[in-house]
């Protein structure tokens, strides 16, 4: 199947700083990709769409200003974390897409953020 | 999402034995049903997928059921080893995304 990196596997900030995570995908090209969070013991929710070349597609109720993305090119998203605050600590996972071809999508290894 | 529902938040099954993850949707356009294998602090891992053409699919210890009138699934997962306790979903995409339900926790009992 398709690989997708994500690195930090974890990171630990101070509050107020800026923390920026990146999804590769390894062998395969996406115009867009997808950011989940998931917090403890919940399921993954979807946070936004990450579309290359254009802005991100956020869901409802997430802070666009706060989680920054960027696809600048075919094989790069890139999650930042905002002026961190504690109540940011959480799990990230990035996604490509699915396709016809390829009805599932495949998932970073995920990143660990504890904001302290 | 609760256009799928996943009724049962745990399970535990005695390892040898098997188990059977339920899945309920509403939604008869779906054309593909997901099911995704997630342990603690991992992205999830595919696991097996069903057309909506198909009323079973099997891969190794694997099996997924498709019930289009009952607008049900179910994963059987068959010997149960310890390594297969993890959270399990089941997600039709959405497009070109996936959309996470709460999922089943199970635990494989020694």
């Amino acid at each position: 199947g398709a690989v997708v990196s994500q690195h930090p596997s974890w990171v630990i900030c101070k509050s107020g700083t800026s923390v920026k995570i990146e999804c590769r995908s390894l062998d395969f090209q996406a115009t867009t990709m997808f950011w989940y969070r998931q917090f403890p013991k919940q399921s993954l929710m979807l946070m936004a769409t990450s579309n290359e070349g254009s802005k991100a597609t956020y869901e409802q109720g997430v802070e666009k200003d706060k989680f920054l993305i960027n696809h600048a090119s075919l094989t790069l998203s890139t999650l930042t974390v905002t002026s961190a605050h504690p109540e940011d600590s959480s799990f990230y996972i990035c996604s490509g897409p699915t396709s016809r071809t390829n009805t599932e999508a495949f998932f970073g290894q995920g990143t660990r953020l504890t904001v302290v | 999402d609760q256009q799928v529902k996943q009724n049962s938040p745990s399970l535990s099954v005695q390892e040898g034995r098997i188990s059977i993850l339920n899945c309920d949707y509403t939604n008869s356009m779906f054309d593909y049903f997901l099911w995704y294998k997630k342990y603690p602090a991992e992205g999830p891992t595919f696991l097996i997928s069903i057309s909506s053409i198909k009323d079973k699919n099997e891969d190794g210890r694997f099996t997924v059921f498709l019930n289009k009138s009952a607008k049900h699934l179910s994963l059987h997962i068959v010997p149960s080893q310890p390594g297969d306790s993890a959270v399990y979903f089941c997600a039709p995409p959405r497009y070109d995304k996936i959309i996470f339900g709460k999922g089943t926790r199970l635990h494989i009992l020694p």
